[in-house]
C-alpha cells in the first residue's frame, strides 16, 4: 500500500527537550511539507522540501529543524527553543513542489510537553 | 496577500438533509482551491479542488463546489447528509503566480444528528 506514514502517534516530552517526529512516504514524491495544527486553527506550514538535499521555511519555522537526506523521509526535529510546541503535527507529501498539486497527509503525530 | 475565511465553526444537520460549508476568500490573482476533510485523530483527506477549470467540482462522497469570482466564495455542498460525514472540514486557498503562500481556513466542525 502506497502512503505516509508517521510515528510515533503519541509523543510526551519534558521541557528543555528535543524530540524527533518521524515522517515517512512511498508514494515516490518529490516534495514533502511540515504543519502544526492548533485546536480551533487551521493548519500552518513549518517547513517544506521540493527535492531531496533542500529545504524551506514555512510560517512558522522558528524553534523546528528538518533534513531532507532521503526522497522518502522528512524528520522534523522540536527543538527546546519552539515556545509552545503541544500541538497536533501534520506530515504531507505531494508529487512535485508545486502548491497547487494535491497534498496527502499522514495520520499526524500528537505532540505533549509536560 | 491572500486570507481564507469559513464562516461558520459549526454546523449541525440531520442526517438525510442538505449541507452547505461556507467559505470565501480574498486574493489578489487567480486562485485555487480546495476543501480537505479531517477525522478525529486523523490526517487531512482531499474533498476536491479548483484550478481554474469547471466552476462547479465534483469531489469525493457525493461532496461538490462551485466557484463564484463575483462573490470570492467557494461554499461545499451535499445534498444529502450521512453520519460518516461529521468531521472538521477545512477550505484552502492558493494564489496563482504567489511564491508558494498556502493558507487554510480555521475549519468548521460538521455534526450528523440522527
Amino acid at each position: 500500500d502506497g502512503g505516509i506514514t508517521q510515528s510515533p502517534k503519541y509523543l510526551f516530552r519534558k521541557e528543555g527537550q528535543n524530540v524527533t517526529l518521524s515522517c515517512e512516504q512511498n508514494l515516490n514524491h518529490d516534495a514533502m511539507y511540515w504543519y502544526r495544527q492548533d485546536p480551533g486553527q487551521g493548519l500552518r506550514l513549518i517547513y517544506y522540501s521540493q527535492i531531496v538535499n533542500d529545504f524551506q521555511k514555512g510560517d512558522i519555522a522558528e524553534g523546528y529543524s528538518v533534513s531532507r537526506e532521503k526522497k522518502e523521509s522528512f524528520p522534523l526535529t522540536v527543538t527546546s527553543a519552539q515556545k509552545n510546541p503541544t500541538a497536533f503535527y501534520l506530515c504531507a507529501s505531494s508529487s512535485t513542489g508545486g502548491f497547487t498539486d494535491t497534498q496527502y497527509f499522514g495520520p499526524g503525530t500528537r505532540l505533549t510537553v509536560l | 496577500a491572500q486570507s481564507v475565511t469559513q464562516l461558520d465553526s459549526h454546523v449541525s444537520v440531520s442526517e438525510g438533509t442538505p449541507v452547505l460549508l461556507r467559505c470565501n476568500y480574498s486574493s489578489s490573482y487567480s486562485p485555487s482551491l480546495f476543501w480537505y476533510v479531517q477525522h478525529p485523530n486523523k490526517g487531512l483527506q482531499l474533498l476536491l479542488k479548483y484550478t481554474s477549470a469547471a466552476t462547479l467540482v465534483k469531489g469525493i462522497n457525493g461532496f461538490e463546489a462551485e466557484f463564484k469570482k463575483s462573490e470570492t466564495s467557494f461554499h461545499l455542498t451535499k445534498p444529502s447528509a450521512h453520519m460518516s460525514d461529521a468531521a472538521e472540514y477545512f477550505c484552502v486557498v492558493i494564489p496563482s503566480g504567489s511564491a508558494r503562500q498556502l493558507t487554510f481556513g480555521s475549519g468548521t466542525q460538521l455534526t450528523v444528528l440522527p
